[in-house]
């Protein structure tokens, strides 16, 4: 099956800080996501991103579809950005979301 | 709307024991999905309804674990005969009908502790 990899597993800012998550993908998708779980544990959709450049506020992503990677940009990180972020895809053929294992950040004062 | 709800928020029981979680999406959302995720991991996906149709399943979703979406509103995920493994935190989402996929909102999440 397709294989989601996610680098770094662990990053430490400082507040203030800019960061980029990377994650690798093994096959063609026709859906990339990035969430974003909270302490508390609640999954937020940050953006649908199959192909192409988005930006919401200080966040933007990036994915290349045809290199099968995604990268997911933080500027001027902020305590509350602390937390997991996770990328999934989808294939054409499956419902599903396959999700990779994460990276933590942790967003110092 | 107040987004999906799930319920109980927290689950203790002993081995061999059955439980039922339940999961009530935003009203308009038509697909809904239901998670498993462990410790340190990101969710796995364990099923997907479209209306009442259950149209995929996991193979993590032995004989021990049943799904349903009566009517197409709510829905519940049964374990039955528990296991220790089953210890996880179980994810429900619902989409939204609109093509486009930008649209997954999730609940936060029927912890389930096996003893």
């Amino acid at each position: 099956g397709i294989q989601v990899e996610q680098s770094p597993p662990d990053l430490i800012l400082q507040e203030g800080a800019n960061s980029t998550l990377r994650c690798n993908f093994s096959d063609s998708v026709n859906n990339l996501q990035w969430f974003h779980q909270n302490p508390w544990g609640q999954l937020i959709n940050l953006f649908y991103i199959p192909s192409g450049t988005k930006q919401n506020g200080r966040l933007s992503a990036t994915t290349v579809a045809t290199e099968r990677y995604s990268l997911l940009y933080i500027s001027s990180s902020q305590t509350t950005d602390s937390g997991v972020y996770f990328c999934a895809v989808r294939m054409d053929s499956s419902y599903k979301l396959i999700f990779g294992s994460g990276t933590r950040l942790l967003v110092r004062p | 709307d107040t987004g999906v709800s799930q319920n109980p928020r927290h689950k203790i029981t002993k081995r061999g024991q059955n439980v039922t979680f339940r999961c009530d999406p935003i009203s308009e959302h038509n697909r809904l999905y239901w998670y498993r995720q462990t410790l340190g991991q990101g969710p796995e996906f364990l099923t997907y309804f479209q209306n009442e149709a259950q149209l995929e399943k996991s193979r993590l979703l032995s004989d021990r674990f049943s799904a349903e979406r009566p009517k197409g509103s709510f829905s519940t995920l049964e374990i039955q005969r528990t296991e220790q493994g089953d210890s996880a935190m179980y994810l429900c989402a619902s989409r939204s009908p609109i093509r486009g996929g930008y649209g997954y909102t999730f609940g936060s999440g029927t912890r389930l502790t096996v003893v």
